[in-house]
């Protein structure tokens, strides 16, 4: 079976940091593109950032200059390094497979909680 | 490239409800549409990919299409069941932004 767990939300104040990682198992973590996706509280999806298999980056206009996305293909994750982080930022991180790149986000993990406040 | 969505539409069970997805700033019908379907405390669902095509899985009763003309997408969803209450998203791409999601849709099946 696919699964994805993501680990490493919590609390942090404005202007600090957090790295999120996504282990993974079941599928052909070579061969698949990881992305970032967040939810704010009461709020809908945001994609965040994308790490494909060969090794395109791209990311939201929201978090260009602040989130860094990389990948171990080693211990199958993806992580997050989320710095300068602000109130907005406030949300449940998904991460999610996409092994076309067409957009088929096909397993998800449960997420991990940030919460950026004072 | 934005994507807007009704924010809640309603229904009866047995009926049968669509959910449109309109593109501003970009052309729907240069890139594929993806529908995901998320229930309360869940992780989303892939329900629809490529415009009309369903995951196994997915029942037939849930059916995607684009209009160019009208620069939109829509999800339908025949023979409405209680549970098909969650929120939905319409996924697409834009060399600009990259992925961008709609706002979502609160189904209601009352």
């Amino acid at each position: 079976d696919v699964q994805l767990v993501e680990s490493g939300g919590g609390l942090v104040t404005p202007g600090g940091s957090l790295r999120l990682s996504c282990e993974t198992s079941g599928f052909n973590f070579d061969y698949t593109s990881l992305n970032w996706v967040r939810q704010a509280p009461g709020k809908g999806l945001e994609w965040v950032a994308s790490f494909s298999h060969v090794g395109d980056i791209f990311y939201a206009d929201s978090v260009k200059g602040r989130f860094t996305i990389s990948r171990d293909n080693a211990k199958r994750s993806v992580f997050l390094q989320m710095n300068s982080l602000r109130v907005d930022d406030t949300a449940v991180y998904f991460c999610a497979t996409d092994p076309y790149i067409t957009g088929y986000f096909d397993h998800w993990g449960q997420g991990t909680r940030v919460t950026v406040s004072s | 490239f934005v994507l807007t969505q009704p924010h809640s539409v309603s229904e009866s069970p047995g009926k049968t409800i669509n959910i449109s997805c309109t593109g501003s700033g970009g052309s729907i019908g240069s890139n594929y549409v993806q529908w995901y379907q998320q229930r309360p405390g869940s992780a989303p669902t892939l329900l629809i990919y490529e415009d009309d095509h369903r995951p196994s899985g997915v029942p037939d009763r849930f059916s995607g299409s684009v209009d160019s003309s009208s620069n939109s997408a829509s999800l339908s969803i025949s023979g409405l069941k209680t549970e098909d209450e969650a929120d939905y998203y319409c996924l697409s791409y834009d060399a600009g932004v990259h992925w961008v999601f709609g706002g979502g849709t609160k189904l209601t099946v009352l």
